[in-house]
């Protein structure tokens, strides 16, 4: 079975200064991985996803993942913050076999919380 | 603008009274679903449908009912809501595509007194 593992439950950091929310899954078959944001009263927003290909997978608002299959691992990472990326941040996991298929079943992790200092 | 609401989007009730939660979406998405966030514990999936008509259970659908009888349309049910299902509700939707991005409501928070 699938799960997904956010090593962080909390990450304060002063603004301008870099990050890295540390996500790792398991999974037994390859996978799809996503970093979804949260902000204040808000739904999910996706970040950036990894489908195939190169490992490294940039996003929105400066953001950016890799993909380390041997380490099972999808680390997001941004070089310096802002107050505004103060928010929760989900990764999540699809097992590719399913995604579009019959299911497209995500496991998500319990969210990190970056919160963002001036 | 491709979206997905859900209403209401606050709602306190009392235990044992029949709800009905909506969810539309605009983006003819095959695939909607359901999910509840909790503190501490992520989101996970109350129930999914793969298209009109067809919807299966995710990973608590215990005390849950969906329909899905237009393809837009995916409302979440509580029959006879209980405490324990005081959540932050969201609705998503998605595409057939391989990897399709799942968007996501803005929430329905719910309290059960």
């Amino acid at each position: 079975a699938q799960s997904v593992t956010q090593l962080d439950s909390q990450v304060p950091v002063f603004e301008e200064a870099p990050v890295e929310l540390r996500c790792n899954y398991s999974s037994s078959v390859s996978v799809y991985l996503f970093w979804y944001v949260q902000y204040p009263n808000q739904g999910l927003q996706l970040l950036l996803k990894y489908l195939s290909g190169s490992t490294l997978v940039k996003g929105i608002n400066g953001f950016e993942a890799e993909f380390n299959k041997s380490q099972t691992s999808f680390h997001l990472r941004k070089p310096s913050v802002h107050i505004s990326d103060t928010a929760e941040y989900f990764c999540a996991v699809s097992e590719s076999l399913n995604y579009g298929g019959s299911q497209g079943n995500l496991i998500f992790g319990k969210g990190t919380k970056l919160s963002v200092k001036p | 603008e491709a979206q997905v609401t859900q209403n209401p989007r606050y709602l306190i009730t009392v235990t044992g009274k029949k709800l009905t939660v909506t969810c539309s979406q605009n983006m003819n998405h095959e695939y909607m679903s359901w999910y509840r966030q909790d503190p501490g514990l992520g989101l996970r999936q109350i129930y999914y449908s793969m298209n009109v008509e067809v919807t299966d259970k995710g990973d608590v659908p215990e005390g849950y009912k969906v329909s899905r009888k237009e393809k837009r349309n995916f409302p979440l049910i509580l029959e006879s809501p209980s405490p324990n299902q005081t959540s932050l509700y969201f609705c998503a939707s998605w595409g057939r595509r391989v990897g399709d991005t799942q968007y996501f409501g803005p929430g329905t928070r719910l309290t059960v007194l």
